[in-house]
């Protein structure tokens, strides 16, 4: 499985838009990036996924360049309860592959 | 449609001891995975069933253990319990069709602490 390399923390403020970037060099044709969120003490939640170019859906916006050694989750107008730890991964198959392997996160925290 | 719960919520173990932890898939899924969640790491991959059989498994000892029942469900059994198995214990359930698989649906988790 692809290792992907994303930033350790972020801080935002309420109603502003925020970027997480991953880096995944070594995914491969087959492979798909999923986010998921996780709040303490609880299991990740599904956010998003996509193959290439941009995804959206109710909650964020995926965006995957045309060489696909990235991807960036946004995040619009967020509010206290986006403060979270944010999972990229990618995977074989349609979703992150049948054995999730997860980094350590993006810390993110929303201030008023 | 239900989604994936766990049984229990908390649990608090002595060294040596056993624990087993439960699991029921959300509505229409045929497959479980299991992670360990140790504080501040991100979840680690224990093992998947898939048609009662164990299909993938992680770096994980024997002494980790796992079920899955006909109607879906799944146990997580740790023997001779050691004081790092203190995490959270994190069910996933999803479909598996022949050549892929869907988007894994994690539960609330299993906190387990060893003493």
């Amino acid at each position: 499985l692809a290792k992907t390399t994303q930033p350790i923390s972020m801080d935002s403020y309420e109603g502003q838009e925020v970027n997480i970037t991953c880096s995944h060099n070594n995914i491969a044709t087959n492979d798909y990036i999923t986010w998921y969120q996780q709040f303490p003490s609880q299991g990740p939640r599904f956010i998003i996924q996509g193959y290439k170019t941009k995804v959206t859906n109710e909650v964020a916006s995926l965006f995957i360049p045309a060489d696909r050694k990235s991807s960036t989750l946004s995040l619009p107008r967020v509010s206290l309860s986006d403060t979270a730890v944010y999972y990229c991964l990618v995977g074989d198959g349609r979703s992150s592959g049948d054995k999730l392997t997860f980094g350590t996160g993006t810390r993110l925290a929303v201030r008023p | 449609e239900t989604g994936v719960t766990q049984s229990p919520t908390h649990l608090i173990k002595t060294r040596g001891q056993q624990v087993t932890l439960r699991c029921s898939s959300q509505s229409g899924h045929n497959t479980v995975s299991w992670y360990q969640q140790a504080l501040g790491q991100g979840p680690q991959f224990i093992f998947q069933y898939y048609r009662e059989e164990e299909n993938g498994r992680g770096n994980f000892p024997p002494r980790f253990s796992g079920l899955q029942f006909p109607n879906y469900s799944s146990e997580l059994n740790v023997n001779a319990l050691e004081l790092d198995d203190s995490a959270l214990y994190l069910c996933a359930s999803s479909w598996t069709l022949a050549g892929g698989q869907d988007t894994q649906y994690f539960g609330p988790g299993t906190r387990l602490t060893v003493l």
